[in-house]
């Protein structure tokens, strides 16, 4: 069964500073799809960014990058020039293809705080 | 603002009560899940509707059921609640299942559930 680990339960980072939060998953899979969603206190959860395990380009989307590493089970999400509306729980999430049932699993969270 | 819709936002009823929890699909999405976000075991998946049928199960209790209807709208069906079933409960609604990122996840804001 896949799994998937976010080792950092509260992350601190100053405003405009760049951040990183951590993601590891165990899958016997050679195709997937590993997202990251963004959880504010209202609850909401939203899309950050997506990643295709079969491209070796690093997703990017503005001020959000991944750094995907396919062979080390690796996918952290970097966040730069953080803003104070950058914080929230963050979640790393994996996705199967050609999955019968296209379910996400999803880590533990990592909380993320912004100081001004 | 994803599309999909939730109701109700909140949700207080006893142990022992049975309730019903309802979601609508983003225009054109086939596919529903529902997710449980508790304290205690995280975000887990709990089941997915496609056109109807079911596609997936995941960590659903016998006490719950859920089912899609001809509109593709969702129920989710919670009874004989416990203590333990006091949580936040997501639906969300992609195209096609097992499509990959392409399938993108359209979360609704969820149903807080408490139980007293």
């Amino acid at each position: 069964a896949q799994t998937v680990t976010q080792s950092q339960p509260e992350m601190s980072v100053q405003e405009a500073e760049t951040v990183t939060l951590s993601c590891t998953y165990d899958t016997s899979e050679s195709d997937y799809y590993l997202f990251w969603y963004k959880q504010p206190p209202s609850r909401q959860m939203i899309l950050v960014i997506r990643q295709e395990a079969y491209k070796q380009q690093n997703a990017t989307e503005n001020r959000f990058s991944v750094n995907f590493q396919k062979a080390a089970k690796s996918f952290s999400l970097k966040i730069s020039d953080s803003q104070l509306g950058d914080a929230a729980m963050y979640f790393c999430a994996y996705h199967r293809i050609r999955s019968q049932g296209g379910k996400l699993i999803f880590g533990q969270g990592t909380e993320l705080s912004v100081k001004p | 603002d994803s599309g999909v819709t939730q109701t109700p936002k909140h949700l207080i009823t006893a142990t022992g009560q049975r309730v019903t929890l309802r979601c609508s699909p983003r225009s054109g999405d086939l596919s529903v899940y529902w997710y449980q976000q508790s304290l205690d075991q995280g975000l887990q998946f709990l089941i997915q509707y496609y056109n109807g049928e079911e596609r997936a199960k995941g960590n659903i209790l016998e006490r719950f059921s859920a089912q899609q209807f001809p509109d593709l709208h969702s129920e989710l069906n919670l009874s004989s609640l416990e203590l333990g079933d006091s949580a936040l409960y997501f639906c969300a609604s992609s195209t096609k299942p097992g499509q990959g990122f392409r399938n993108e996840q359209f979360f609704g804001p969820g149903t807080r559930l408490t139980v007293l």
